[in-house]
């Protein structure tokens, strides 16, 4: 069974650009979490889309915003692109893999989109 | 609120040393613990993980104890290889419709 799959895996931008992020997640996952991780804030949590609805929330401001489409792939888009935004962008999948099954609670993550923004 | 404490690092063993990695947590309910590694360059990967008290998560020669009444889950190891060098993610998750919270992580370095 493929991973969860993010594209792209570098991107260069400059302030004031916007990006979009995807990420696919495991066959039959429904859920989808999106971490930012810097040196120095660490793993923090963006959102998370559960059934093409945004189920929770971190503190970010509303320049970053995310959807899920019906195939349960999610985008996440930065707008107005600040320094501080270069980080490593994480998403990760969750849930049953198939009817019946249970949800399972453990994220299985992508490997990163390393986003620098000069 | 919920919180993960894990040990600062970065942590520098040679080859074949005994490694402790301490992991404490703050929670409402009965959460998951989990421990994730990061090698260079990569995503998490989950090393493994316990679901309910006194359950134990192991793989890769790494073991872990979900200790409920000292709210711990440290991450051992009997003899590590520089293959383990990597970040090492303590979290937990109170409900699978709940985020996941991580620790800030710990490097470990081991010498050949």
């Amino acid at each position: 069974k493929a991973g969860v799959t993010q594209t792209p895996r570098y991107l260069i931008k400059t302030r004031g650009q916007q990006v979009t992020l995807s990420c696919s997640p495991i066959s039959g996952h429904r859920s989808v979490s999106w971490y930012q991780q810097t040196p120095g804030q660490g793993l923090q949590f963006l959102f998370e889309y559960f059934s093409e609805t945004q189920r929770n929330k971190g503190n970010f401001p509303g320049r970053f915003s995310g959807r899920q489409f019906s195939n349960s792939r999610s985008e996440m888009n930065v707008s107005t692109l600040e320094l501080g935004d270069s980080a490593l962008y994480l998403c990760a999948s969750t849930g049953m893999a198939s009817p019946g099954q249970r949800i399972t609670d453990t994220q299985y993550f992508g490997p990163g989109t390393r986003l620098t923004v000069l | 609120g919920n919180s993960v404490t894990q040990m600062e690092g970065p942590v520098t063993l040679s080859e074949e040393a005994f490694l402790t990695i301490n992991c404490t947590y703050t929670a409402t309910g009965y959460p998951s613990l989990f421990w994730y590694v990061q090698y260079p360059g990569e995503g998490l990967q989950l090393l493994l993980k316990a679901t309910k008290a006194d359950d134990k998560g192991s793989n890769k020669g790494f073991e872990a104890t979900y200790r409920k009444e000292t709210t711990s889950f440290h991450l051992e190891k009997g003899s590590v290889q520089v293959s383990d060098s990597a970040v090492y993610f303590c979290a937990l998750r109170v409900s699978s419709a709940s985020k996941i919270i991580f620790g800030s992580g710990t490097r470990l370095s081991i010498r050949p």
